[in-house]
């Protein structure tokens, strides 16, 4: 069965403090890694795709990277609008649903 | 934004009563899903489909039920309804096919009292 477990469950951050997000999974054959940022009251909005060790994208303040066994969301000189609920997901190979990480929530504070 | 609407936004109801959510989407999209949502639980599959009349189980499926009559419309009903179903759900389509990104329309917030 697919896991995913993101760390910490929340960050505090001042305005300008870089951080990372951590994302630790285990999957049969990943198909892709997907990162979602998240407001309150609303659904799940797509920031990112990765799908092998090794590749990173960028958007912004946010830059997401990827092992055999992590993921990073790293967040560059945060801005109080970054603050949000980020959630890290797995695609199997061979599967259709995506299995979600709890989420990290992160107050950016001016 | 994926062209997703989801209906009612919110409802407050009585355990026991049935209750059906609609999720609609405007792009002919193939594939849909019905998640949950809760507090340290992340989001939960319950039930997708892969066209008109063609759905399967997700892992959360025990007390819910769906029907696609149309491409657009993909139905969640809670045949009686429980307190354990009090949550958020949302609706998902993927843009492409079923393993492609999937992009998740704004929650149905229910409480059962």
């Amino acid at each position: 069965e697919d896991q995913v477990t993101q760390s910490p469950e929340a960050l505090r951050l001042q305005e300008g403090e870089s951080s990372s997000l951590n994302c630790s999974y285990t999957v049969s054959g990943l198909r892709g890694l997907f990162w979602y940022r998240q407001d309150p009251g609303k659904g799940p909005e797509f920031l990112f795709t990765l799908y092998s060790a090794g590749e990173e994208k960028e958007k912004e303040r946010l830059k997401a990277t990827l092992t055999k066994k992590e993921s990073f969301l790293h967040i560059t000189a945060p801005k109080p609008e970054d603050s949000a609920t980020y959630l890290c997901a797995v695609q199997g190979s061979n599967d259709y649903k995506l299995s979600f990480g709890a989420g990290t929530t992160v107050t950016v504070r001016a | 934004d994926a062209g997703i609407t989801q209906s009612p936004r919110h409802k407050v109801t009585e355990t026991g009563t049935p209750v059906t959510l609609r999720c609609h989407q405007t792009e002919n999209h193939r594939y849909m899903y019905w998640y949950r949502q809760d507090p340290g639980h992340g989001l939960r599959l319950i039930h997708y489909s892969y066209g008109v009349k063609d759905t399967d189980k997700g892992e959360v499926s025990d007390g819910y039920s769906v029907s696609r009559s149309k491409t657009e419309d993909f139905l969640l009903t809670l045949e009686s309804a429980t307190s354990s179903q009090t949550s958020v759900y949302f609706c998902a389509i993927s843009v492409g096919g079923e393993q492609e990104t999937q992009y998740f329309g704004p929650g149905t917030r229910l409480l059962v009292l």
